[in-house]
């Protein structure tokens, strides 16, 4: 089975620019999370949807958002770019919204954002 | 006060040592302990996870949670090189459904 894939691989963006980055869980799970992994950082929570609702949210600003599709892929939108959302973003996926199985997320390769 | 913390080290080991990384939380409401392993440029994978203090052991890893102490560790016996990577901590519980918090990360170089 494939894992779960990220598209694209990387990405250059100028500053107040908009970007999509495009997220497959593995096959079967419902529920996946974003984050985002600045350089020299462990990753940080974003958003969380399960069922193509939002079931989560981290601190970060409106000009995040995000939705999930009825296959269960999952998009991230960013608007009005800065500087500092220069990151690796990772999406993660996992069976189950609550209980034990729901912490066991399993990550893809990430998107390499890159604000200049 | 963060709610993790994580050597960031680095740390540098011949091949054959055993290695201990650690972290320390804040958190009560964490219920749920894992490791995960980033290889450069490459997304985070998931090693060990648990829920309950103690020990429990994985081929040459071994995680470590004490909850009196908000402290938890990994330990990897007879490193490779091919253990050399980030290695994170992370941490669920509570309301909080599916976020998982991390540490920092604590990059590992294993040198032959």
């Amino acid at each position: 089975d494939a894992g779960v894939t990220q598209s694209p691989t990387h990405l250059i963006k100028t500053r107040g620019q908009h970007v999509t980055l495009r997220c497959s869980p593995i096959s079967g799970h419902k529920s996946v999370s974003w984050y985002q992994q600045v350089l020299g950082q462990g990753p940080q929570f974003i958003f969380q949807y399960y069922e193509k609702e939002e079931r989560g949210r981290g601190n970060f600003p409106d000009r995040f958002s995000a939705r999930q599709f009825p296959n269960y892929s999952s998009e991230l939108n960013v608007n009005a770019l800065l500087l500092g959302d220069s990151a690796l973003y990772l999406c993660a996926s996992s069976s189950l919204l609550t209980g034990l199985d729901s912490y066991e997320q399993y990550f893809g390769p990430g998107t390499r954002l890159t604000v200049t | 006060q963060k709610e993790v913390e994580q050597d960031p080290g680095p740390l540098s080991v011949p091949e054959g040592a055993i290695v201990s990384l650690n972290c320390t939380y804040s958190n009560s409401a964490f219920q749920y302990f894992m490791w995960y392993r980033q290889y450069s440029r490459k997304g985070p994978e998931l090693l060990m996870y648990t829920y309950s203090s103690g020990n429990k052991e994985d081929g040459r890893f071994t995680a470590q949670v004490d909850k009196s102490s908000k402290y938890i560790s990994l330990f990897i016996r007879d490193s490779q090189p091919s253990d050399s990577a980030t290695y994170l901590c992370a941490f669920a519980g509570g309301t909080s459904y599916g976020k998982l918090t991390f540490g920092q990360g604590t990059i590992l170089t294993v040198h032959p």
